[in-house]
């Protein structure tokens, strides 16, 4: 399994473009994370979903971010318009919830850097 | 809801010196616990995992963590560091029931001094 793939890697962008992260969860997997890792302010959750439903998105900062999940194997964070506060390195976890609850697996998350 | 409390932001010790760091939570319902180790730019991987049975759990890299319940505290332990175990430890629960989101403490940084 090639574990939970996010892209870019790292993503540099102006103040005001729109920003787009990408994140493919491990397959059978049924809940999806979005985390947000800053040195001030730790690892943040921004939002879980759970069957492609996002169950609890009070961690997103404001109207500017907005995440999806069309399918089981395919989740978006859109950030728009972008400031330079956004910068911050942004992680996608996956895991499986049926029966016994699993761990977590990481992507290795996209650096994001808005000038 | 639940949340995780990292009692030290930063934990220097000399190599082949035993380590703990301290973790507590507070949730209003029975919850699973966890470690996980990041090391410099790197995504996070699990360390160990509490869901039921003994309260000892083992880990990978010689690592152990102790959950008590009376005290709502999973610290993690280790006899003899390593430098190779510089990195940042998070401790997270998450619930049996409801949301289960996994929420995180705001890391420890071990430092291993030669």
């Amino acid at each position: 399994d090639a574990g939970v793939i996010q892209s870019p890697r790292h993503e540099v962008t102006e103040m005001g473009q729109e920003v787009t992260l990408r994140c493919k969860p491990i397959s059978g997997h049924n809940s999806l994370f979005w985390y947000r890792q800053t040195m001030m302010r730790g690892l943040e959750l921004l939002i879980y979903f759970n069957n492609n439903v996002p169950i609890d998105d009070s961690g997103m900062p404001e109207d500017r971010f907005s995440a999806k999940m069309p399918n089981a194997s395919f989740s978006t964070l859109k950030i728009q318009p972008s400031e330079p506060r956004d910068s911050a390195v942004y992680f996608c976890a996956s895991r499986h919830t049926r029966g016994r609850v699993g761990e977590a697996f990481f992507g290795q998350g996209t650096r994001l850097t808005v000038v | 809801a639940q949340s995780v409390t990292q009692l030290d932001s930063q934990v220097p010790v000399f190599e082949e010196a035993p380590v703990e760091l301290r973790c507590n939570y507070s949730s209003s319902v029975s919850v699973y616990l966890f470690w996980y180790v990041q090391y410099p730019n790197q995504g996070l991987q699990l360390l160990l995992k509490y869901l039921s049975g003994s309260t000892l759990v083992k880990g990978i890299n010689g690592f152990e963590a102790e959950f008590n319940k009376s005290q709502t505290s999973f610290h993690l332990r280790k006899p003899s560091v390593h430098i190779s175990d510089t990195a940042e430890y998070f401790c997270a629960v998450s619930s049996f029931q409801g949301a289960q989101k996994l929420v995180f403490g705001q890391g420890t940084r071990l430092t291993i001094n030669p």
